[in-house]
């Protein structure tokens, strides 16, 4: 079983607000991801990481940003918040070494900005 | 880059009815094949995995098959339950750990009582 948590789990927030939405594991994973995921259920990768200090963008262009200062905990953070940013966030993570292995999910937090 | 084509995108079956869910990659590279279920409320989870070195796998009622020759591998569900609805997701990548995962678009399974 995933040991891999986002808060919040919902949130609700205006327009023009700073938000972070957390991700932590405990897994020792060195590879964390963070998807948005659409209303038609489609995956996007906004953003990952290799390891502490190492950040990516990922194929979504996305105005959040992020930092891993930690390598338990992948932190996305929206400076200032629009209705566009209303999604649902997946954090996930996989393990380094061997062979590739899957990702494992968080229950997501879901956004919506009014 | 990696591209995956998930079909059908909606799949609606009777309960005890088998289900088969298509996925075709065109990355020739690639050679870790996972799919993940994910139901209301929560994040994706693996309830199976292939490797390109393997045909088939199965696992109770669940199996993948893969035809690295043809590019494409599917998801097959014997004797569906009603906990068998959820989103289910096909991902392609290569065998390395420097790589990402590329998703199909998911396919809505309901299984009727």
């Amino acid at each position: 079983e995933a040991d891999i948590y986002q808060t919040p789990r919902y949130l609700v927030i205006g327009t023009g607000k700073k938000i972070t939405l957390e991700c932590s594991q405990t897994m020792g994973h060195d590879k964390m991801y963070w998807y948005q995921q659409d209303p038609g259920m489609e995956l996007h990768l906004i953003h990952y990481s290799y390891g502490v200090n190492s950040t990516e963008k990922g194929d979504l262009s996305s105005e959040s940003t992020v930092s891993r200062i930690r390598t338990e905990h992948f932190p996305l953070t929206l400076e200032s918040a629009r209705p566009s940013h209303t999604s649902q966030y997946l954090c996930a993570s996989s393990e380094t070494t061997g062979l590739r292995g899957p990702l494992h999910f968080g229950n997501g937090t879901r956004l919506t900005v009014t | 880059g990696e591209n995956v084509e998930q079909h059908p995108s909606t799949l609606s079956v009777q309960e005890g009815d088998s289900a088969v869910i298509k996925c075709t990659y065109s990355d020739s590279a690639s050679n870790y094949f996972p799919w993940y279920k994910q139901e209301l409320g929560k994040g994706p989870q693996l309830i199976i995995d292939i490797r390109s070195n393997v045909g088939e796998k199965k696992d109770q009622r669940i199996a993948v098959t893969l035809n690295k020759t043809a590019k494409h591998f599917s998801l097959h569900i014997t004797e569906t339950q009603p906990e068998d609805s959820a989103v289910y997701f096909c991902a392609a990548s290569r065998n390395t750990n420097a790589g990402k995962s590329t998703f199909g678009d998911g396919t809505t399974l309901t299984v009727k009582p």
